[in-house]
């Protein structure tokens, strides 16, 4: 069965320091798969979204995220985080349709 | 892009009752979907919402536990009923972009916060 492991429930960064928020997927094609964030009080915003070709995706607010299929990982990661980073961020896979799987969520918190 | 409104934002409900939460579009959609995120775990779909027929549910979910209308194209309500404790979760709605591809963006509804003492 389709399955998405975020491994890290909680994140804690300084602002201005690298971030990388881990994603592993379980599917024998390749998936189509999203990461959304999620801020208190409010609904997913996409982020960036991955179906084929380059995979160095890029998204909005800095982020980018690498499809690895060795690996079976799409890691997002952005190179200097912002206070404003700080929310839930969510993996997200789909084998083609509108039935999405995601993972658990990471929390991110970012130190002053 | 589409923006999503629901009603209530949150609310605190006593074991046995039920409550209807809404979800409003601004534009006209064929689907809108109904997901649960409990403390702590993944977003897991309820329901699929389609205007003039009846909602499609999910391995684990019932018509009789959560009922749902869809009375015109831009509007649901999905209704939680003799709720207890365990169904203390957030109910989101969302929506794509246009038709129901993977390859169109999902839209997410800010989220109703329920709590069930």
């Amino acid at each position: 069965a389709q399955s998405v492991t975020q491994p890290d429930i909680h994140i804690t960064v300084s602002e201005g320091a690298s971030l990388e928020l881990r994603c592993n997927y379980s599917y024998g094609a390749t998936p189509y798969l999203f990461w959304y964030v999620q801020s208190p009080g409010q609904g997913l915003q996409l982020l960036l979204k991955y179906f084929s070709g380059d995979t160095l995706v890029q998204g909005i607010k800095g982020f980018e995220a690498e499809f690895k299929r060795s690996q079976s990982s799409f890691n997002l990661r952005k190179p200097s985080v912002h206070w404003s980073d700080a929310a839930e961020y969510f993996c997200a896979s789909t084998s083609g349709t509108y039935k999405y799987i995601f993972g658990t969520g990471t929390r991110l918190k970012v130190l002053a | 892009s589409a923006v999503i409104s629901q009603k209530p934002s949150r609310d605190i409900c006593q074991r046995g009752t039920s409550l209807t939460i809404q979800c409003q579009v601004d534009s006209q959609v064929t689907m809108m979907f109904w997901y649960r995120q409990q403390p702590g775990q993944s977003l897991t779909l309820i329901a699929t919402a389609n205007q003039g027929s009846e909602a499609t549910y999910e391995s684990g979910f019932v018509i009789d536990k959560f009922p749902i209308s869809r009375p015109n194209l831009t509007f649901s309500t999905l209704t939680v009923s003799n709720m207890s404790p365990e169904d203390s979760s957030i109910y989101l709605c969302s929506v794509f972009s246009s038709g129901r591809s993977a390859y169109n963006e999902q839209f997410f509804g800010p989220g109703t916060r329920l709590t069930v003492l």
